[in-house]
């Protein structure tokens, strides 16, 4: 794999904000992606950073950090149904690769 | 577009019998990636294609995995003999710039 690591849980509050952060290889890449994944459900896009800097869709964000190899999503205004697994996944040469994934937990 | 299109979505066989999955892509798709997901494991990445042709399967278990995509709009996996521990979920994924995943197919071995 492409040495994908991202932390395995969060837990937060309704309405908080939680960053969850990626770190990956910088060989070969050519840009980074972040997936929601429900229980029994495939993986839906969230976001795809190529140059540096943040960018905002929403209540959500990415942040892309070439030279460091470094990546987070930022859930602003969480609420229940963002209760999921969200994948980090790093294109390098052109195959694309994901972490185990970190499982949030909103609680009420 | 009707997106990723997987068949069987749900598949129960025994062992030693030959399992094929389908996959039709994203029209203009030119990336094709199979996975398999599992909780211990999480998503692998088994093969991928660009334009048809294979270019990675360096995640492909064992001889007993084989992929094709003899045209744009279609792509087989197919596990001959399966096994108990091929149990997963396997997706379907294409690609130009977005990767979208179709809803999989969840494969039990007993």
């Amino acid at each position: 794999g492409q040495n994908i690591d991202q932390p395995t849980e969060m837990t937060a509050t309704e309405g908080a904000i939680v960053q969850i952060n990626c770190t990956y290889q910088t060989s070969g890449f050519n840009g980074l992606f972040w997936y929601q994944q429900h229980a029994g459900e495939a993986p839906t896009f969230l976001s795809y950073n190529v140059l540096d800097g943040l960018e905002e869709k929403g209540r959500f964000s990415s942040f892309l950090s070439r030279s460091k190899g470094y990546s987070y999503l930022l859930l602003k205004e969480l609420q229940m149904k963002d209760s999921a697994s969200y994948l980090c996944a790093s294109l390098n040469d052109y195959k694309l690769s994901f972490g185990a994934g970190t499982t949030v937990t909103v609680r009420a | 577009d009707a997106g990723v299109i997987q068949s069987p979505r749900h598949e129960v066989t025994e062992m030693g019998q030959e399992v094929t999955l389908r996959c039709k892509p994203i029209s203009g798709h030119d990336y094709l990636f199979w996975y398999r997901q599992t909780m211990m494991r999480g998503l692998e990445l088994l093969i991928y294609f660009n334009n048809n042709v294979p270019i990675d399967d360096s995640g492909m278990p064992e001889d007993r995995f084989s992929a094709k995509m003899p045209n744009a709009s279609f792509s087989t996996l197919k596990i001959q003999p399966s096994e108990p521990r091929d149990s997963a979920v396997y997706f379907c994924a294409s690609m130009s710039g977005e990767l979208f995943f179709g809803e999989g197919s969840r494969l039990t071995v007993l």
